[in-house]
């Protein structure tokens, strides 16, 4: 099992919806969690980090579920540069000598239709 | 803000070369990583390191070394290149909880 799960999609959306992902982590000992906003060709960025009470950034809202071990990020009012691929991380587990290490999901990739 | 540079944006090698991929980071950060991103598999940790001369490996460090002699630059050796490392390698580095990725190496070998 992957330590950090998430639907690859696509996901073809209309301009103006409303999308969700879902992503499952495995290491209930993951103690920071964050999206990555990953463009074509281009490199991951920091899209935004989750917290426990859930956050919210203009139209995007991360949300944290220890209980189940799933993050989500919702985007309202889609526009067409959403369209990226979104990364789900991990933070927490560690390594040899007790260095924290960031575990990437695959990603999910979304497309925003005119 | 932050600047990660990675020596080649693209570069094509044969079997059996040695190839030596450079990261530069401009903010004094200490740890420095290298992820390598294929298709359906995300982003894999090679390794990564905490100080000079300092070295972890991460999930994946089987064909690879890596340098660190100076704070800000963090090298990764392919000793003897083979066709199943033809990827994208990723350079990052971490300030506070972020991470600050370089614009990446697509690397094929032939």
């Amino acid at each position: 099992r992957k330590e950090v799960e998430q639907d690859p999609g696509p996901f073809n959306v209309p301009e103006g919806a409303t999308v969700a992902f879902n992503c499952t982590y495995s290491n209930s000992a993951s103690q920071s969690f964050f999206w990555y906003r990953q463009d074509c060709r281009k490199e991951p960025k920091l899209l935004m980090s989750v917290y426990s009470s859930g956050n919210e950034d203009g139209r995007f809202t991360a949300q944290l579920n220890r209980a189940s071990q799933y993050i989500s990020l919702l985007i309202r009012d889609s526009k067409l540069s959403d369209s990226a691929t979104y990364l789900c991380v991990a933070k927490g587990e560690l390594s040899n000598f007790g260095n924290e290490k960031l575990t990437f999901g695959t990603g999910t990739r979304l497309t925003i239709i005119p | 803000d932050v600047k990660v540079t990675q020596s080649s944006r693209y570069l094509v090698k044969r079997t059996g070369e040695k190839v030596f991929l450079e990261c530069v980071q401009d903010m004094d950060h200490e740890n420095m990583f290298w992820y390598r991103q294929d298709p359906g598999l995300g982003l894999r940790l090679i390794y990564f390191s905490y100080d000079v001369k300092m070295k972890e490996k991460g999930d994946i460090p089987e064909g690879y070394s890596v340098s660190r002699e100076k704070k800000e630059r963090f090298s990764l050796i392919l000793e003897s290149a083979s066709t199943n490392q033809t990827s994208m390698y990723l350079c990052a580095t971490t300030g506070g909880l972020r991470q600050f990725f370089g614009p990446g190496t697509r690397l094929t070998v032939l």
